[in-house]
């Protein structure tokens, strides 16, 4: 079954401004990744944090991690329109790649 | 195109009828998953192929869903009997063993049931 949450389901913003979206989890993790899924298309994967690192940058991305609220943090910042889409996160409790996603949070950046 | 290729990309069919997906992940790759995804929702997993070897398979994967891998390369995923409940976004993703932190995903097939 799914598991966790992400808040908000839905954002938009103007093109330019920053974008932060939340992830909760349930189980203990060895890492938390983020995922992009563009309109009817497959999901890429953007960035992955370990459960003993707190924060991840790369490129206009960042990410937090707290374990003991079990819970991540995305942060897009100076949005683009081509920033439209759709942000997972995803935990592999088994490390087998076998992927628990959250619900998502479907971004809207207007330009 | 190196990625990994699912078709079709989209199929129609009438309830009670049977369908086949194919998936060719990228080539190099030693793990094969199927994910299962409906309108606003995460993906969920299906099954997963070491090579050959279909490892593990999900409650979600009922009786009337199979998976094979016969060669180790592409695999296919049936469903017989569809029911309109099967309606879905039916994702591949591909990864190496020793690297299962990153997969990389398929468009995806998206399946219509009547």
């Amino acid at each position: 079954s799914q598991q966790g949450e992400e808040d908000p389901q839905a954002l938009s913003i103007q093109e330019g401004e920053n974008a932060t979206m939340n992830c909760s989890y349930k189980t203990s993790i060895n890492n938390l990744q983020w995922y992009r899924q563009n309109s009817g298309r497959g999901l890429v994967h953007l960035i992955l944090i370990r459960s003993n690192e707190r924060e991840k940058h790369s490129g206009r991305l960042r990410v937090t991690l707290d374990t003991s609220k079990k819970s991540s943090s995305l942060l897009i910042t100076a949005s683009r329109a081509a920033d439209t889409a759709s942000y997972f996160c995803a935990t592999d409790p088994s490390n087998t790649g076998k992927l628990i996603f959250g619900q998502g949070t479907t971004l809207q950046v207007k330009p | 195109d190196t990625g990994v290729s699912q078709n079709p990309r989209h199929k129609i069919t009438k309830r009670g009828q049977n369908v086949t997906f194919r998936c060719d992940p990228i080539s190099e790759h030693n793990r094969l998953y199927w994910y299962r995804q409906t309108l606003g929702q995460g993906p969920e997993f299906l099954t997963y192929f070491q090579n050959e070897a279909q490892l593990e398979k999900s409650r979600l994967l009922s009786d009337r869903f199979s998976a094979e891998r016969p060669k180790g390369s592409f695999s296919t995923l049936e469903i017989q009997r569809t029911e309109q409940g099967d309606s879905a976004m039916y994702l591949c993703a591909s990864s190496l063993t020793g690297k299962v932190e990153k997969l990389f995903f398929g468009s995806g097939t998206q399946l219509s049931v009547l």
